[in-house]
């Protein structure tokens, strides 16, 4: 079975400070998506890398897939209220049709 | 809008009562499934289709039933539900079961079993 272990589970931080989220597996993904989930509502798309050793940028949030495709990160800088939520990563699996397969999430709290 | 809507987004029901929760997508997405959030694991797959008349297990589908009569369509039938059965279900959709494709997913139904 794979598993994606993120971590932390739980962060809370000030507003402006910086802060990085960990996915880490032992298995190789074709892809790896992260979400993001506030309260009350699904988890939506923030990006999805597919390439090892790819860093993609939104904004603020900077996100890197591994050389090996087992591990990614999501680097947030100068962190705001707004960025306050529950982060999802999401690995696909190319032996089992692409399936997602999802970390446990990090809650994160900024308090302004 | 691209949307996938769910029904109901809160309910309480008792031990043994069968239940449905409904799923609709409006963006003619192949690919639809069913997932329970729990505390601490994240989100895990119950069940997931295809296509129409297309359906499979996921990671935990012991006390959960699917259909998939139209393409738009996705419920999810408890047949008997039980108290570990008390979740947040979400239901999703993506274009095809391919790689890199974004899952859209509902708002989400807490189910409350007593």
């Amino acid at each position: 079975t794979q598993l994606l272990e993120q971590s932390p589970q739980f962060l809370s931080i000030q507003e402006g400070e910086n802060l990085t989220v960990y996915c880490n597996s032992s298995s190789v993904f074709s892809s790896l998506q992260w979400y993001r989930q506030e309260p009350g509502e699904g988890p939506v798309l923030l990006v999805t890398v597919v390439t090892g050793g790819e860093v993609k940028k939104l904004k603020r949030l900077t996100f890197q897939f591994g050389d090996a495709r087992k591990d990614s990160s999501l680097h947030i800088t100068a962190a705001q209220p707004g960025d306050t939520g529950l982060y999802l990563c999401a690995g696909q699996n190319p032996n089992q049709g692409g399936k997602l397969i999802f970390g446990q999430g990090t809650e994160l709290s900024v308090k302004p | 809008e691209a949307q996938v809507t769910q029904n109901p987004r809160y309910l309480i029901t008792v031990t043994g009562k069968k239940l449905t929760v409904t799923c609709s997508q409006n963006m003619n997405h192949e690919y639809m499934s069913w997932y329970r959030q729990d505390p601490g694991l994240g989100l895990r797959q119950i069940y997931y289709s295809m296509n129409v008349e297309v359906t499979d297990k996921g990671d935990v589908p012991e006390g959960y039933k699917v259909s998939r009569k139209e393409k738009r369509n996705f419920p999810l039938i408890l047949e008997s539900p039980s108290p570990n059965q008390t979740s947040l279900y979400f239901c999703a959709s993506s274009q095809r079961q391919v790689f890199n494709t974004e899952a859209f997913f509902g708002q989400g139904t807490r189910l409350t079993v007593v």
